[in-house]
């Protein structure tokens, strides 16, 4: 079956721009993830949705946020970029109340530069 | 809150040789704990998991073990190949009260094979 995906794989922004970026989850997966990678700070854990609703959040400003569709299909946005925000942003998805037993699985990233 | 400790890298190994990647827990419930591997450019695969104490994840010719009285997963494998060479990272995920889960990352190992 098909993994995650996400698009765009790269992305370059300027800074003060907004960005929105795409992560189609497993088929019938229902919960989908948000983490940033940077080489600072490592794997942040920045939201989570399911079934279209936001379940749990991580320490990051209003600047980031998200959205899930009816098609479990999610997209997280960035406005007001900073140089900072130059980061793999990776989607996961899961199936709820099975992540234990089958973990979560990831896209291959978008990789954001903001200059 | 939750926090895991993972063997600082990078780490430089000849082929066949043995490998071990350390690995410390903190967290306040009773956690899954996950080692996934990152090739370049990629996003992260989860190369093995462990859900209960005592229970050993294995895959591809790693292994770990859940061992709850270390809070420990340390990662090994017994004769290691070139195309071992990737990013690896410990994490763990806890069911809130609330029933929120999110991963919990090291900060990831370096592994390089030299033939």
């Amino acid at each position: 079956k098909a993994g995650v995906t996400q698009t765009p794989r790269y992305l370059i922004k300027t800074r003060g721009q907004q960005v929105t970026l795409s992560c189609s989850p497993i088929s019938g997966h229902r919960s989908v993830s948000w983490y940033q990678q940077t080489p600072g700070q490592g794997l942040q854990f920045l939201f989570e949705y399911f079934s279209e609703t936001q379940r749990n959040k991580g320490n990051f400003p209003g600047r980031f946020s998200g959205r899930q569709f009816s098609n479990s299909r999610s997209e997280m946005n960035v406005s007001t970029l900073e140089l900072g925000d130059s980061a793999l942003y990776l989607c996961a998805s899961s199936l709820t109340f099975d992540r234990a037993a089958s973990g979560y699985t990831f896209g291959s990233g978008t990789r954001l530069t903001v200059v | 809150g939750d926090s895991v400790t993972q063997m600082e890298g990078p780490v430089t190994l000849s082929e066949e040789a043995f490998l071990t990647i350390n690995c410390t827990y903190t967290a306040t419930g009773y956690p899954s704990l996950f080692w996934y591997v990152q090739y370049p450019g990629e996003g992260l695969q989860l190369l093995l998991k462990a859900t209960k104490a005592d229970d050993k994840g294995s895959n591809k010719g790693f292994e770990a073990t859940y061992r709850k009285e270390t809070t420990s997963f340390h990662l090994e494998k017994g004769s290691v190949q070139v195309s071992d060479s990737a990013v690896y990272f410990c994490a763990l995920s806890v069911i809130s009260n609330f029933g929120n889960e999110k991963l919990t990352f090291g900060t990831g190992t370096r592994l390089t094979i030299i033939p």
